[in-house]
């Protein structure tokens, strides 16, 4: 199957900070990537797919980019709404396996 | 509104059975490949289960295989999780989700249900 791993693992940053979350595949992918935002006690919401596609609703500030084995989420100017657990996804295979979460909290 | 919502959580012993269900409404069901995603207590999003749009063919992370069986019932809307030989460590929050793309299953999951709680503890 194929292992998604995310860096950092915690990102602690200000209200306006510029963030990069990175997600790297055991093997390549293509862009069959999705990011995925989930604040506690509620479902993961859709964020980007096919690595760079902004889903219908969510804001510019949020970009992807990508493809094979590496990809990166960006939120550009942090607002407190942003604060939360991110993952990313591969849908390469019908075994879908997500990274394991970057938290992004209050510095 | 498009729409999933579990159901059937619960607290079962180790070794028990349970079967979890999602109905879906405000799309057409029986157009989307559909998936079962858990989260154990303070733990990352793993994915369980997945099955095409007709039943007919289905997915499995390892760690289930033989245990669970996903199933749908498009006629009445309806997604099912049937697990059994319950272990401590199926202890997760159940969700079920849609493939975004309509007879497609390579696609980010775009609809989730709010989550239903299985607890698995003598």
């Amino acid at each position: 199957d194929i292992q998604m791993t995310q860096s950092p693992s915690t990102l602690s940053a200000s209200v306006g900070d510029r963030v990069t979350i990175t997600c790297r595949a055991s093997e390549r992918i293509g862009t069959y990537l999705a990011w995925y935002q989930q604040k506690p006690g509620k479902a993961p919401k859709l964020l980007i797919y096919k690595a760079s596609t902004l889903e219908s609703g969510v804001p510019s500030k949020f970009s992807g980019s990508g493809s094979g084995t590496e990809f990166t989420l960006t939120i550009s100017s942090l607002q407190p709404d942003d604060f939360a657990t991110y993952y990313c996804q591969q849908y390469n295979s019908y075994v879908r396996t997500f990274g394991q979460g970057t938290k992004v909290e209050i510095q | 509104e498009v729409q999933l919502v579990e159901s059937g959580g619960g607290l079962v012993q180790p070794g028990g059975s349970r079967r979890l269900s999602c109905a879906a409404s405000g799309f057409t069901f029986s157009s989307y490949w559909m998936n079962w995603v858990r989260q154990a207590p303070g733990k990352g999003l793993e994915w369980v289960a997945t099955i095409k749009q007709d039943g007919r063919e289905n997915y499995y992370v390892d760690s289930v295989k033989g245990r669970f069986t996903i199933s749908r019932d498009n006629a009445k809307n309806l997604l099912y999780l049937q697990m059994s030989r319950l272990r401590a460590e199926d202890t997760a929050v159940y969700y079920c989700a849609r493939v975004r793309s309509s007879g497609w299953p390579y696609d980010a999951f775009d609809i989730w249900g709010q989550g239903t709680m299985l607890t698995v503890s003598s």
